[in-house]
């Protein structure tokens, strides 16, 4: 099955910076990347996710990048704000019949 | 309905005790999954129904959890003679089809407090 691994567990970052997350996956079948969002208190949501046919997608402050070959791929959030705490994570599919399985999540903390 | 619902949303039982928790999902989405999530702790896969395909059931952590899908619509998830482990928050899911890898939508979950 698959194995996703998920760095760091928390990361603090001043407001205006990036920050970035990264997860390594072992599935090379595996095409289909998504990560979630978990404000405190409420369920996770999806942010941006990516298909194994491109290398990057952005969606204005977020983005994410994919590498096959070394079977990874990251979180990047460029000017950070304090509403952007919360945990991140990312998720691969497994299985024969490709549900997902997540990573261990990130603490992200913005810092005014 | 609007979303993925989930009940009760609290659950306070004693240890030996069984219960069931339930699951709405989005109209039309085939695909059901169950989370566990311990308090600040990532989310554990617990179990998946995909249609009329067999259930996965390799992230059930014991045989006193098990879990039923009518159809396409509601889950309940069942843990019998509960335990302070079991103590966690349980997320559901639903996503239009797997296959394709589509958005899953969660519900707000069941907080289940074993005594």
């Amino acid at each position: 099955g698959e194995n996703v691994e998920q760095h760091p567990s928390t990361l603090s970052v001043q407001e205006g910076d990036s920050a970035v997350i990264k997860c390594t996956y072992s599935d090379s079948a595996s095409n289909y990347f998504p990560w979630y969002k978990q404000e405190l208190g409420k369920r996770p949501q999806l942010i941006i996710d990516i298909r194994s046919n491109v290398g990057e997608k952005k969606d204005q402050r977020i983005a994410v990048t994919l590498n096959k070959t070394a079977k990874h791929f990251s979180l990047h959030i460029t000017e950070t704000q304090p509403e952007d705490s919360a945990v991140y994570f990312c998720a691969a599919p497994s299985g024969s019949a490709r549900q997902l399985t997540f990573g261990s999540g990130t603490q992200l903390t913005v810092l005014p | 309905g609007a979303g993925v619902s989930q009940s009760p949303s609290n659950k306070v039982t004693e240890k030996g005790k069984d219960v069931e928790l339930r699951c709405d999902p989005i109209s039309g989405h085939t695909a059901l999954y169950w989370y566990r999530q311990r308090l600040g702790q990532g989310l554990e896969f617990l179990i998946y129904f995909q249609g009329n395909s067999a259930p996965d059931k390799s992230g059930l952590p014991s045989d006193r959890f098990s879990a039923e899908r009518t159809g396409e619509s509601v889950s309940t998830l069942t843990i019998q003679r509960t335990q302070q482990e079991d103590s966690a928050v349980y997320l559901c899911a639903s996503s239009r089809d797997s296959a394709t890898n589509e958005k899953l939508f969660f519900g707000s979950g069941t907080q289940l407090s074993v005594l």
